[in-house]
């Protein structure tokens, strides 16, 4: 059975740099085509993909988003960490962490986290 | 403004057949991009519906079903059942600057 779990601050101030911890079991970030992915929700919005580092370490993000951000793995650890710089209260959000199988075509995430809400605020 | 567009909300009775479309454009969905589908219920993660436009995960009823034609794609609810209300996203991937994974706006599913 594959878990996963957000763990961070739940209020950081603006400008400041958010750090957010995905822990999981079930999988290993190094078996060949996996990977882990951020997907962040405003309160009563859409969701929002952010980022995704695979097996290999190939990471991928949100073109929008991608001078703020950075994903790290620790295999050993089964974790992935991502940063985020200069946060701003339009940041406040559910952040998740999913799981992200091996496929031939595009990424789809299944399970995901139960989600970690972080508010941007002075 | 998301990539995917979604119709904001659906509603039908208990039994009946609801779908729900996502519209994408010839760099996501028409260019050949598999979509996937989620359902949240209220208060809770995503939990993925379909995947690989038409396949569903294990426990999944097979009441939900979906498809892919064009640039657009469609999740069909039959035999529609109070347990169905919450709000469904599509997902697919994007090659152009817009994002990579993209998800569409969502779709709140009202049972009447």
């Amino acid at each position: 059975q594959i878990t996963l779990k957000e763990s961070g601050p739940t209020l950081v101030k603006p400008t400041q740099t958010l750090t957010l911890t995905c822990t999981f079991s079930g999988f290993s970030l190094s078996t060949s085509g996996v990977g882990v992915g951020w997907i962040r929700q405003p309160p009563g919005k859409a969701l929002e993909w952010l980022a995704l580092i695979y097996w290999n370490d190939d990471k991928r993000y949100s073109p929008s988003l991608k001078s703020r951000l950075t994903i790290t793995k620790d295999t050993s650890k089964n974790q992935v960490v991502l940063t985020m710089t200069n946060m701003d209260p339009v940041d406040t959000a559910t952040y998740y962490c999913a799981h992200s199988p091996p496929t031939v075509t595009t990424n789809w995430f299944d399970p995901w986290g139960q989600g970690t809400l972080v508010t941007v605020s002075s | 403004q998301s990539v995917l567009t979604q119709p904001p909300s659906v509603s039908g009775a208990p039994g009946q057949r609801v779908t729900i479309s996502c519209t994408g454009s010839s760099s996501n969905i028409g260019a050949g991009y598999d979509v996937h589908w989620y359902q949240q219920l209220p208060g809770t993660a995503p939990k993925l519906l379909i995947y690989g436009n038409s396949n569903r995960p294990s426990g999944v009823p097979d009441r939900f079903s979906g498809s892919k034609s064009g640039t657009s794609a469609s999740l069909a609810i039959t035999g529609l059942q109070a347990e169905d209300e919450a709000d469904y996203y599509c997902q697919s991937y994007d090659s152009s600057l817009s994002g990579l994974e993209v998800f569409g706006g969502g779709t709140k599913l009202t049972v009447l």
